[in-house]
């Protein structure tokens, strides 16, 4: 069946530098994902999201980048904070089925001081 | 913005009782509603679909009849885990979206721990 995973499970960076984390999915139906953030013992946080007619969007401190030729989605974060580390998800949607997000295995960011 | 209150946060149940964690819109009208259910360092399993006003649609795998849902009006829907087994323990969280919103984004509650003894 369809899914989101994630290429590595965990991944630890020094305070101030960049982090990327990557996602894979194997829907080419999907159309929207959204990158969330969870903190331990919490519901998760929606950080950003793209649409598959774009490639790239940007946030404060963050951007999206999607390939849909080869079904990946990244997630740059730029001077990653200690308040960054968390478990990030991606997610995918498809229209026809709005709202019913397949998560990702995520991926644990640690952000050393 | 959008907030989904979630409440209990944490819940200690017996062994074969029943437990209802409730899921508010707080600030919008959400016609759909999704439970999810967390294992430990796993990801979210999307377990059904809360539509206000019908029955809950339910993903392959999830007993209906264990796990009730009623989403009576636009800003509350119900999770009752029936008979709660050891093996029910999780982390069980709850999305809301709206069609009157402007775009997508799904708003998730806090969680409820669910611990059955």
């Amino acid at each position: 069946g369809e899914s989101v995973g994630l290429h590595l499970p965990t991944l630890s960076v020094q305070e101030g530098d960049n982090s990327i984390i990557n996602c894979a999915y194997s829907n080419s139906a999907s159309d929207y994902f959204i990158w969330y953030k969870q903190e331990s013992g919490k519901g998760p946080q929606f950080i950003i999201d793209i649409r598959s007619n774009m490639d790239k969007r940007q946030g404060q401190r963050v951007t999206v980048l999607l390939n849909k030729t080869v079904k990946h989605l990244s997630l740059q974060i730029a001077a990653t904070q200690p308040g960054d580390s968390a478990v990030y998800f991606c997610a995918e949607n498809t229209n026809t089925n709005a709202g019913k997000s397949t998560f990702g295995d995520g991926t644990t960011l640690t952000v050393k001081p | 913005g959008a907030v989904v209150s979630q409440h209990p946060s944490r819940v200690i149940c017996k062994s074969g009782t029943s437990v209802k964690i409730e899921c508010r819109s707080l600030d919008f009208q959400a016609t759909t509603m999704f439970w999810y259910r967390q294992f430990p360092k796993q990801s979210l399993m999307l377990m059904a679909t809360s539509n206000e006003g019908s029955k809950a649609t339910y993903e392959q795998g999830v007993e209906k009849d264990k796990f009730l849902i009623n989403h009576a009006s636009l800003t509350l829907s119900t999770l009752t885990v029936t008979s709660a087994h050891p093996e029910d323990s999780s982390f069980y969280i709850c999305s809301a979206s709206s069609s009157r919103a402007s775009s997508y984004g799904y708003t998730f509650g806090s969680g409820t721990r669910l611990t059955v003894v």
